[in-house]
């Protein structure tokens, strides 16, 4: 699991707040993802960057922004969120964009 | 459109009995299977994955699991569970336009000593 890193944990957050979740992968993957975990929900894929592009954005809120500085490194900036964000965000990195996918722990995020 | 279906939100099994947690898809083409386990205030970890090849994929932790192409199904076993086996579960399918992969809802499974 220490393959790809996720920080914070926990974020608790008021809906004019600007807050930024930051993923790391060590595994030399090319490609990264953002998920959004609801309960008893499939997860809802959000973005996904090969080699540093963005290649998906499945209809998310602009008050989400991602950014990927490098293959290793996915951000995910959070601003003006509303309650039913709330959510656990994980992160996940692939060798190949469809490859088996690894993640990590996730933010377990509240807005309030 | 392409899916999977978890039919059971929940599988009660007694510790040392046999498992399955069940998985159906729909997509058009050759399908690439996953199962991902995932525990309390964890992220998902990779089980196994079917490509081609033999119908009976074996995984970690003693699982496996068996394509059957008539049924769309790619169902997860174990011989004999473990109350550690206790978690959430998920099926996924790799979507063929895009690549990206389709999940279900997740099953949640319960190993009772």
């Amino acid at each position: 699991e220490t393959g790809v890193t996720q920080t914070p944990r926990h974020l608790v957050m008021g809906m004019t707040n600007k807050k930024s979740l930051k993923c790391e992968q060590h595994l030399g993957h090319n490609a990264m993802y953002w998920y959004k975990q609801s309960a008893k929900k499939p997860l809802e894929l959000m973005f996904v960057y090969n080699f540093k592009e963005q290649t998906e954005n499945n209809s998310v809120p602009s008050r989400f922004s991602p950014e990927c500085p490098n293959s290793s490194h996915l951000f995910l900036h959070l601003h003006t969120l509303q309650p039913e964000d709330s959510a656990l965000y994980l992160c996940a990195s692939s060798q190949g964009n469809g490859e088996t996918q690894y993640f990590g722990p996730g933010t377990r995020l509240l807005v309030l | 459109a392409q899916s999977v279906a978890q039919p059971e939100d929940q599988v009660n099994v007694a510790e040392g009995n046999p498992l399955t947690v069940k998985c159906t898809y729909s997509v058009s083409g050759n399908p690439y299977l996953f199962w991902y386990v995932q525990y309390p205030n964890r992220g998902l970890q990779f089980l196994l994955k079917y490509i081609t090849g033999d119908n009976l994929v074996k995984g970690s932790y003693g699982f496996e699991a068996e394509f059957n192409k008539s049924q769309t199904s790619f169902h997860l076993k174990k011989p004999s569970a473990l109350v550690s086996d206790s978690a959430l579960y998920f099926c996924a399918v790799r979507d063929l336009s895009n690549y990206q992969l389709i999940w279900g809802a997740g099953t949640k499974l319960i190993i009772k000593p």
